[in-house]
């Protein structure tokens, strides 16, 4: 069974880089039939996706976000990680990652980031 | 305007049908889209229901009921999330979704409640 657990800081300072890790296990990372997206949802709204990265090395952002989004693959530790640069409130959310094919199929429980001061 | 516009609440008895709509931006045509379909419970990350292009292009997820499905309604360019028979653990959040300039988008999520 795949398995996704999203890990990192709960609390971020204004002006700073949120920084997140999804750790994989029961697929390895660089199958190359799946995406690794990074998601999230601001409390009581709907969900926005940030971005996915290919074993390739490939990405594709939301150009919403793309000024501030990097990506980035660790095969050796089974995992891949999302930074968010100059974060301010408006980055509050659940942070998930998730495995997508056609659709985003297998998902972390989430991690809640509150960027706060 | 939102590429995807869904009503943020809705009602159903159980046993009744539901239908949450989620409706594209105009110059969107739903009959070229594939619609995708989650539900989420509290404290849990969305499940994927179903995706549905047409009647005879559409998937169903795995261990998804078959009182899940999905239509259109191009007068009102706007995909569907049919559940009939709605029972009380249908009672969540429904977000839909579908893929658009290179990029994967959600509507705002609909609350379905039961009662």
């Amino acid at each position: 069974q795949v398995q996704l657990q999203e890990s990192g800081p709960g609390l971020v300072r204004p002006s700073q880089t949120l920084s997140l890790t999804c750790t994989v296990s029961g697929d390895p990372i660089n199958n190359g039939a799946y995406y690794w997206s990074w998601l999230r949802q601001p409390p009581h709204e709907g969900l926005e996706w940030i971005g996915y990265i290919h074993h390739s090395g490939n990405t594709f952002y939301n150009p919403s976000l793309k000024s501030r989004v990097t990506i980035l693959l660790d095969p050796s530790e089974n995992q891949f990680s999302l930074n968010v640069t100059s974060v301010t409130a408006a980055d509050t959310a659940v942070y998930y990652c998730a495995r997508s094919g056609d659709h985003f199929d297998f998902w972390g429980q989430g991690i809640l980031v509150t960027v706060s001061s | 305007q939102a590429v995807l516009t869904q009503p943020s609440s809705l009602s159903a008895s159980p046993g009744a049908s539901a239908s949450v709509t989620c409706t594209l931006r105009s110059g969107i045509d739903v009959r070229l889209c594939r619609i995708y379909w989650y539900q989420q419970k509290p404290g849990s990350p969305p499940q994927f229901l179903l995706n549905h292009k047409s009647d005879s292009d559409n998937v169903q997820g795995s261990g998804v009921p078959r009182r899940f499905s999905g239509s259109i309604d191009a007068s009102a360019n706007a995909g569907i999330l049919v559940i009939s028979g709605v029972q009380f653990e249908d009672e969540s959040d429904y977000h839909c979704m579908m893929w658009h300039n290179s990029t994967w988008v959600f509507g705002g999520g609909t609350k379905l409640t039961v009662l």
